[in-house]
């Protein structure tokens, strides 16, 4: 099974600041990995798939980068409405695997 | 556009089977394009993959669960039913259902995904 660290488990940041949240695969999973936002009692909503696309309706300002075994989800600016938090996600061998996530909380 | 309600037992015993249907409106659950996922979240924590089905093949599961988890598609009720046998305390979680799309040839998502129910485990 492959395992998804995330870094850090919290970031406290200011509306207007960049994010940048991490993600680490235990083995290469190539550019199969997607972000999700979780707000509090709410479903994940998909934000990144194929580790930098991102999916309909998603601001520009959110975007992801990396391949193989390091990912990167960047938030350029953030809204007040981007505190959350934030799974990657994977699938291998029709195993899906989330993140334990990254928490993002307002400074 | 496509919605997903789970229903079912907010509360299970100990040794008992949980059993929660993911009811699916505003489109076929009949189409060979998606796949239907569980998901479950225990309180404060991540995500955990519990299986999924299509009309088509059989159903993948999360190999951790394997031995006690059954997921089924009812297409004549536009639903698709997971059962969780053996509970203990560890499976109390928030139990979500979700719509797995193909955005390219190689990739799926869960694009769209249920409000999320709570299930406890105790007696």
């Amino acid at each position: 099974e492959i395992v998804l660290t995330q870094s850090p488990a919290t970031l406290s940041l200011s509306p207007g600041e960049r994010a940048t949240l991490s993600c680490r695969a235990s083995q290469s999973v190539r550019t199969y990995l997607a972000w999700y936002q979780q707000k509090p009692g709410q479903a994940p909503r998909l934000l990144i798939y194929d580790a930098s696309n991102r999916a309909t309706g998603i601001p520009a300002r959110f975007s992801g980068s990396g391949s193989g075994t390091d990912f990167t989800l960047t938030i350029s600016s953030l809204e007040p409405e981007d505190f959350a938090v934030y799974y990657c996600q994977q699938r291998s061998n029709w195993l899906y695997t989330f993140g334990q996530g990254t928490k993002l909380d307002i400074k | 556009q496509v919605q997903l309600q789970e229903s079912g037992p907010g509360l299970v015993k100990p040794s008992e089977t949980l059993s929660l249907t993911c009811s699916v409106s505003g489109g076929s659950i009949s189409s060979r394009s998606y796949y239907w996922s569980w998901i479950r979240q225990p309180a404060g924590k991540g995500l955990e993959w519990l299986g999924r089905v299509n009309v088509i093949g059989s159903p993948d599961y999360n190999p951790s669960l394997k031995s006690r988890v059954t997921i089924s598609i009812d297409t004549s009720k536009n639903q698709f039913s997971l059962k969780l046998s053996s509970v203990t305390a560890a499976d109390t979680a928030v139990y979500y259902c979700a719509r797995m799309l193909w955005v390219t040839a190689t990739t799926d998502v869960f694009d769209i995904w249920g409000q999320g129910t709570m299930v406890t485990v105790s007696s």
